[in-house]
C-alpha cells in the first residue's frame, strides 16, 4: 500500500499560538487529500478536501478562518489550526488519494494528536 | 442522507474463535466501501475495497463481503494480535472522493 506521514506526531501549544501539521504522500502524487478529526472512542469525522493548486473545500460547521488548508504541491498538504484553544484538542488525521488504483484509495497519516493549554 | 452503522459496538472473542462485523449502509449510489483497521493513536489503516454486490476479499484471517446493504468482515481464527478497531467507510455518487466513517467496532481477542 501506499505511505503517508504525518508531521508532527505529537504537539502540545498555548492557547492563542498556532499550530501547522504536514501531511506528505511519499510513493504517489495525491492530487486530493482529506483532513479529518477524531475526538476519543469517535469515529473519524471529515473537516476538508484539500485540492492541488486549488482552495480547499470545507465541510459544514468547520471554521475556514480557524483551520487554514494549502496543497501547495502534489505530494504535501499542510492544515494550520490559528489561535488554538483547548476545544481544539484533538486527533487530526490526514489522507491521500491514490488514484493508482480501481476504485482508487485513500491511505492515512499516523496522526497528529495536538494539545491545547 | 447517507448512513453507515457498524455493529457491534465491541466484540470479545477469545483467541481462535471466529466471528464477523457488521457494516449496513445507506448511500444514494455507492461508488466503494472501504474497510480499514484502527490501533490506538494511530491512523487508519487500508485492509480492503468492494465495489460491487457479491465481491470478496481476503487476506489472512480476514474476509470481506459486500451485498446491496450491507457488508461483513470475517475474521477466522483470530490471534491477539488482531485486536483494534475495524472501520468501515463508504462513498456515494455525491460526496465526490469523501468517505463517509461509521463509528467502528473495538475488537478485543484474548489469549
Amino acid at each position: 500500500g501506499a505511505v503517508v506521514s504525518q508531521h508532527p506526531s505529537r504537539v502540545i501549544c498555548k492557547s492563542g499560538t498556532s499550530v501547522k501539521i504536514e501531511c506528505r504522500s511519499l510513493d504517489f502524487q495525491a492530487t486530493t487529500m482529506f483532513w479529518y478529526r477524531q475526538f476519543p472512542k469517535q469515529s473519524l469525522m471529515l473537516m476538508a478536501t484539500s485540492n492541488e493548486g486549488s482552495k480547499a473545500t470545507y465541510e459544514q460547521g468547520v471554521e475556514k478562518d480557524k483551520f487554514l488548508i494549502n496543497h501547495a504541491s502534489l505530494t504535501l498538504s499542510t492544515l494550520t489550526v490559528t489561535s488554538a484553544h483547548p476545544e481544539d484538542s484533538s486527533f487530526y488525521i490526514c489522507s491521500a488519494r491514490d488514484r493508482r488504483g480501481v476504485p482508487d484509495t485513500q491511505y492515512f497519516g499516523p496522526g497528529t494528536r495536538l494539545t491545547v493549554l | 442522507e447517507d448512513q453507515v452503522t457498524q455493529s457491534p459496538e465491541a466484540l470479545r472473542l477469545q483467541e481462535g474463535e471466529s466471528s464477523s462485523l457488521n457494516c449496513s449502509y445507506t448511500v444514494s449510489g455507492l461508488r466503494g466501501l472501504f474497510w480499514y483497521r484502527q490501533d490506538p493513536g494511530k491512523g487508519p489503516e487500508f485492509l480492503f475495497t468492494l465495489y460491487s454486490a457479491g465481491e470478496e476479499k481476503e487476506k489472512e484471517r480476514l474476509k470481506a463481503t459486500l451485498t446491496k446493504k450491507e457488508s461483513f468482515l470475517h475474521i477466522t481464527a483470530p490471534k491477539p494480535e488482531d485486536s483494534a478497531t475495524y472501520l468501515c467507510a463508504v462513498r456515494d455518487s455525491n460526496s465526490g472522493y469523501a468517505l463517509n466513517f461509521g463509528k467502528g467496532t473495538s475488537l478485543l481477542v484474548t489469549p
